[in-house]
């Protein structure tokens, strides 16, 4: 299995606070994506990353933003949470663009109350 | 929407039977590859097909794609079920960085 892990698994929030989700990849791939999954919609990309600080916008970026300091790490941060980000959030990483295979994290939980 | 659409939304079938699912997009493509997602758990790549070609095997994995048509099938034969999950198909459009994932086909089989 690749060494993708998210944290946290669970949290539950109330609307207006921050919060930032953790993304830790041992492989060493170059991009990292933040995907959203909800009933109906599937999987919709928010942010994604092609190197250390260089990041680009998804689909449904509007409320998100991201952060990249580290190849092994990416950041996913919701200024002021609302109920509308009640979501699963999963990162996934690639070796390679266009792109090849993405390997999955076990994916991320939030609830905003 | 640059999602792929899946068909059926579900499907249920006896062990044993085979399973079909198509995933039709909208966008000229590099590859379309299938994720499977068991309950609760990130998706698994199961099998990536490229443009230019029409037909991949893996296992008990047969995808057809069909660029004109804009579609593919994902077949599992002699199912599991171990095989019961949603099954995503994912575009690589051209010229992007990303995969567009469509809404996805819950298969469930019974023993």
């Amino acid at each position: 299995d690749a060494g993708i892990t998210q944290s946290p698994r669970h949290k539950v929030t109330e609307t207006g606070t921050p919060v930032t989700l953790r993304c830790h990849q041992t492989e060493n791939h170059r991009y990292m994506y933040w995907y959203r999954q909800d009933p109906g919609h599937g999987l919709r990309l928010i942010h994604y990353s092609y190197g250390v600080k260089d990041t680009d916008k998804g689909e449904v970026s509007d409320g998100y933003s991201v952060s990249r300091s580290k190849t092994e790490d990416f950041l996913l941060t919701l200024e002021s949470a609302t109920s509308s980000q009640t979501s699963v959030y999963f990162c996934a990483i690639s070796e390679t663009g266009s792109p090849g295979e993405l390997f999955f994290g076990e994916g991320s939980r939030l609830t905003v109350l | 929407s640059q999602q792929g659409e899946e068909d059926p939304q579900a499907l249920s079938i006896q062990e044993g039977e085979n399973a079909t699912m198509n995933c039709s997009y909208k966008t000229s493509i590099n590859n379309l590859q299938w994720y499977r997602q068991n309950s609760g758990r990130g998706l698994v790549h199961l099998i990536l097909i490229r443009s230019n070609e029409r037909e991949k095997h893996s296992g008990r994995l047969r995808v057809t794609l069909d660029t004109s048509k804009k579609s593919s099938s994902l077949l599992i034969t002699a199912s599991r079920a171990a095989d019961t999950a949603s099954y995503f198909c994912a575009t690589a459009q051209t010229g992007a960085n990303n995969l567009f994932f469509g809404t996805g086909t819950r298969l469930t089989v019974i023993p």
